[in-house]
């Protein structure tokens, strides 16, 4: 099993432009998770889904859009990227919410400039 | 504001050493904790969790104590090796539950020195 990945591991960004960042996860989870890790900071949720076709607002949504159209598959969207989106983006993904154990994708170094 | 934080953004110890990283938080209702170590350039990974109605557990090589007086998190690791060196978070789900639910602190660098 590969687990948790994502893609791309780096990207740059001019102010403005738009880009999808795609989480995947071979373990049959219903649920997947968006998070952000700033330095010095610990990770921050952005988005979630509980399961195929749906999605729900974490802590710092704004900015961010996402798809839950496969089960595997979570897609974490920028439409307009600011400086301030520039971070480390994880995903992450359990069997189910609560007390499941979250398994981590590498990350996502993104820089805005 | 953070619910959960570290006492102490790095931790320097020497290998062979009991190492105990401390984290506080804040929300009463905070029913589960979990522990995760994340080396450089990787994600986070698990290592171990504790419930409320728990004092303390223990794993392979490290124990998380539990103080609900004090809203007070501990991660003990025996024997500190240098694969042990990572920035460790603690993080917290509150009764709500939910996928929304985990807080993670902004966690401690643990270093090893040979």
């Amino acid at each position: 099993n590969a687990g948790v990945t994502q893609t791309p591991k780096f990207r740059v960004l001019k102010t403005g432009q738009s880009m999808t960042l795609l989480c995947a996860q071979d373990m049959n989870h219903e649920y997947m998770y968006w998070y952000r890790q700033d330095p010095g900071m610990g990770l921050r949720l952005i988005h979630y889904s509980v399961g195929e076709g749906t999605t729900a607002k974490g802590e710092v949504p704004d900015g961010y859009n996402v798809s839950r159209l496969k089960k595997q598959n979570f897609l974490l969207g920028l439409e307009s990227a600011a400086p301030s989106q520039t971070s480390v983006y994880f995903c992450a993904s359990s069997f189910s919410g609560g007390e499941d154990e979250q398994f981590f994708g590498p990350g996502t170094r993104l820089t805005v400039l | 504001g953070e619910s959960v934080g570290l006492h102490l953004p790095t931790l320097s110890v020497q290998e062979g050493d009991n190492s105990i990283i401390n984290c506080a938080y804040s929300n009463s209702a905070s029913d589960y904790f979990i522990w995760y170590k994340q080396e450089s350039g990787k994600g986070p990974q698990f290592i171990i969790d504790i419930r409320s109605n728990m004092d303390k557990r223990q794993g392979q090589r490290v124990t998380v104590l539990l103080n609900k007086t004090v809203k007070h998190l501990s991660l003990q690791i025996a024997a500190t090796q240098p694969g042990d060196s990572a920035v460790y978070f603690c993080a917290e789900e509150s009764s709500g539950g939910g996928a929304d639910g985990l807080t993670f602190g902004k966690g401690t660098h643990l270093i090893i020195q040979p």
